[in-house]
């Protein structure tokens, strides 16, 4: 069964404290691993996309890394403004459409 | 932003009533979603569709039904609300990137529906 698992499900940091929340994820076939960010009371916005193992994506403070089996999302001197849900969803090889989300991590970063 | 809105943004009503949520695109694009997102589960899909008139069932369909007359609009129904069905609702809809090997899905700002 494709099935995908984010930890930590809650995570605090102190502003510049870097760290890594992580996707594992086990699919028959993956087509694309995908980041987002959510805030509360939003829609998921889209971070990335990853197809390969090895593959890495970044943008700002953020940086998402791939394996066969898991991907992290690493950040690098968060901001108070970095605070929010990430979610982590894979597509499988043999669907174009269908989207297996993790429950995410909740981050919280202090001043 | 992607040019999604759902409406209504909030909503509360009671058991045994029909309801109707509405995702209205502005992109053009073919592929269009329904999700719930429910606490310790995640984003789960409700339907989808793929062209007007076009829709398909995801894993969470029992008690809801969907309907696309045009490219811009999918409406999700719930017939008959019952109490589970209290969750918040997104729509998205998929484009591609350039170089992008697959469709990207884009989400909307969401409906926080409540059956009492």
């Amino acid at each position: 069964e494709d099935q995908v698992t984010q930890s930590p499900e809650a995570l605090r940091l102190q502003e510049g404290e870097s760290s890594s929340l992580n996707c594992s994820y086990t699919v028959s076939g993956l087509r694309g691993l995908f980041w987002y960010r959510q805030d509360p009371g939003k829609g998921p916005e889209f971070l990335f996309t990853l197809y390969s193992a090895g593959e890495e994506k970044e943008k700002e403070r953020l940086k998402a890394t791939l394996t066969k089996k898991e991907s992290f999302l690493h950040i690098t001197a968060p901001k108070p403004e970095d605070s929010a849900t990430y979610l982590c969803a894979v597509q499988p090889m043999d669907s174009s459409y269908k989207l297996i989300f993790g429950s995410g991590t909740r981050l919280l970063v202090r001043p | 932003d992607a040019g999604i809105t759902q409406s209504p943004r909030h909503k509360v009503t009671e058991t045994g009533t029909p309801v109707t949520l509405r995702c209205h695109q502005t992109e053009n694009h073919r592929y269009m979603y329904w999700y719930r997102q429910d606490p310790g589960h995640g984003l789960r899909l409700i339907h989808y569709s793929y062209g007007v008139k076009d829709t398909d069932k995801g894993e969470v369909s029992d008690g809801y039904s969907v309907s696309r007359s045009k490219t811009e609009d999918f409406l999700l129904t719930l017939e008959s609300a019952t109490s589970s069905q209290t969750s918040v609702y997104f729509c998205a809809i998929s484009g591609r990137i350039a170089g992008a090997a697959t469709d990207t899905q884009y989400f909307g700002p969401g409906t926080r529906l409540t059956v009492l």
